[in-house]
């Protein structure tokens, strides 16, 4: 089963400044990765996906991701954030078992914007 | 978010209440998910259903059950509501599996006291 990984629980950092968003998978093979946003007392809203193709995926909100096959990473990046970008971030992986996809989640990592 | 309502939004129970939560979608989408949230646990899945009267557990289906009986509905439900169960549950819809990803519904907070 996959398995994935946010190495940071928790990420301040200043307005205006760049901003990396760390996640790991568990298995090299064929994967779709995708990354969620929930900004507070909301659901989950889907800010991009990796399916195939170009290994740079840009999202909505100005957000981007790079898909890293040898190191099974696809860390989530913002050149320059702003004080709306405080929410949690939770990547995501398809998981194929018995025949049937689910999507299995990180832990999440919850952004701090501080001006 | 549009298409996707679960209610209650909030929720009190005793302990060893059988409690029902409800997801109705409006887009005819044939899957259905519902995860709980917790602080330091992110999202796990409790239930899945691929259709109308199939479903299957996910990895903490421990203490609870789930029906679909249409398309737009899925019930979970809590049969003996207890502390560690106080939780957010998130439904969510996929159209198809896999590279669609999902949409997910605003969430029910429930509290078991």
């Amino acid at each position: 089963a996959q398995s994935v990984t946010q190495l940071d629980s928790q990420v301040p950092v200043f307005e205006e400044a760049p901003v990396e968003l760390r996640c790991n998978y568990s298995s090299s093979v064929s994967v779709y990765l995708f990354w969620y946003v929930q900004y507070p007392n909301q659901g989950l809203q889907l800010l991009l996906k990796y399916l195939s193709g170009s290994t740079l995926v840009k999202g909505i909100n100005g957000f981007e991701a790079e898909f890293n096959k040898s190191q099974t990473s696809f860390h989530l990046r913002k050149p320059s954030v702003h004080i709306s970008d405080t929410a949690e971030y939770f990547c995501a992986v398809s998981d194929q078992q018995g025949g049937s996809e689910k999507l299995v989640f990180g832990k999440g990592t919850k952004l701090t914007v501080n001006p | 978010d549009a298409g996707i309502t679960q209610s209650p939004r909030h929720k009190v129970t005793e302990t060893g209440t059988p409690v029902t939560l409800r997801c109705h979608q409006t887009e005819n989408h044939r899957y259905m998910y519902w995860y709980r949230q917790d602080p330091g646990h992110g999202l796990r899945l409790i239930h899945y259903s691929y259709g109308v009267k199939d479903t299957d557990k996910g990895e903490v289906s421990d203490g609870y059950s789930v029906s679909r009986s249409k398309t737009e509905d899925f019930l979970l439900t809590l049969e003996s509501a207890t502390s560690s169960q106080t939780s957010v549950y998130f439904c969510a819809i996929s159209e198809r599996q896999g590279a669609y990803g999902y949409t997910f519904g605003s969430g029910t907070r429930l509290t078991v006291v």
